[in-house]
């Protein structure tokens, strides 16, 4: 069956502006993670879904950072007035029902900012 | 937070070889994963092993729960094993935020 999708492959943008990162997760996995990975900090979580309600977002960067998902499916996660510290590759990743089970990677969005 | 630590760093192999990747780890937990990080980027899923010996090909891995220690044995490499060798592991207890804490990775360089 089909993966854990992401849109898009890339994006380069100009400091200052919005964009808008899109996760698809493998069809019936109700939970669904947020992760970076830059050269300075590695691989580091940032937000966990489980249906539609993230229980913690303590995880984002920033207040920049938003992120939601709606009908238990697609995940979009939004950063405002980007920084070219914000250059890295945001990964998404799905697992079947949460905690203590394998999480299945996306081929992740590399985002570099100007 | 939970401390990850992967040795070696870096590891550089003849085709052929063999070889063991080290995973320790700092609290008890309730998922371990083992990915391969391609040239491209992608994270591949190679074991989910919290505890217990597991076998796939030339790979095989085994989690020590109440040591905190995993360790990943490539058999006969290939140099297609190239690439960034990632373990990543999940709390116990849940803590805030319920996703995977990962290494720092080991770099491993087959050469033909």
């Amino acid at each position: 069956g089909a993966g854990v999708s992401q849109s898009p492959s890339n994006k380069v943008t100009e400091k200052g502006k919005d964009v808008e990162l899109r996760c698809d997760p493998i069809s019936g996995h109700t939970a669904l993670y947020w992760y970076r990975q830059s050269l300075g900090q590695g691989l580091e979580f940032l937000i966990y879904f489980q249906g539609n309600s993230a229980p913690d977002k303590s995880g984002l960067p920033s207040d920049r950072f938003s992120a939601e998902r709606t009908g238990g499916s697609v995940s979009t996660l939004t950063i405002q007035r980007t920084q070219q510290e914000d250059s890295a590759v945001y990964l998404c990743a799905s697992s079947l029902a949460g905690r203590a089970e394998t999480q299945y990677f996306g081929p992740g969005t590399r985002l570099l900012v100007l | 937070g939970i401390q990850v630590e992967q040795s070696p760093p870096d590891l550089i192999l003849q085709e052929g070889a063999n070889s063991t990747l080290r995973c320790n780890f700092s609290d008890s937990v309730n998922n371990l994963q083992w990915f391969h990080q391609n040239p491209w980027g992608q994270l591949i899923n190679l074991f989910y092993i919290p505890s217990g010996t597991k076998q796939n090909g030339r790979l095989s891995a085994t989690t020590v729960a109440t040591e905190r220690y995993s360790l990943l044995y490539i058999s006969s490499s290939q140099t297609t094993d190239s690439g960034v060798y990632f373990c990543a592991v999940e709390l116990y207890s849940g803590g805030g935020a319920d996703g995977l804490t990962f290494g720092k990775g080991t770099h491993l360089i087959i050469q033909p």
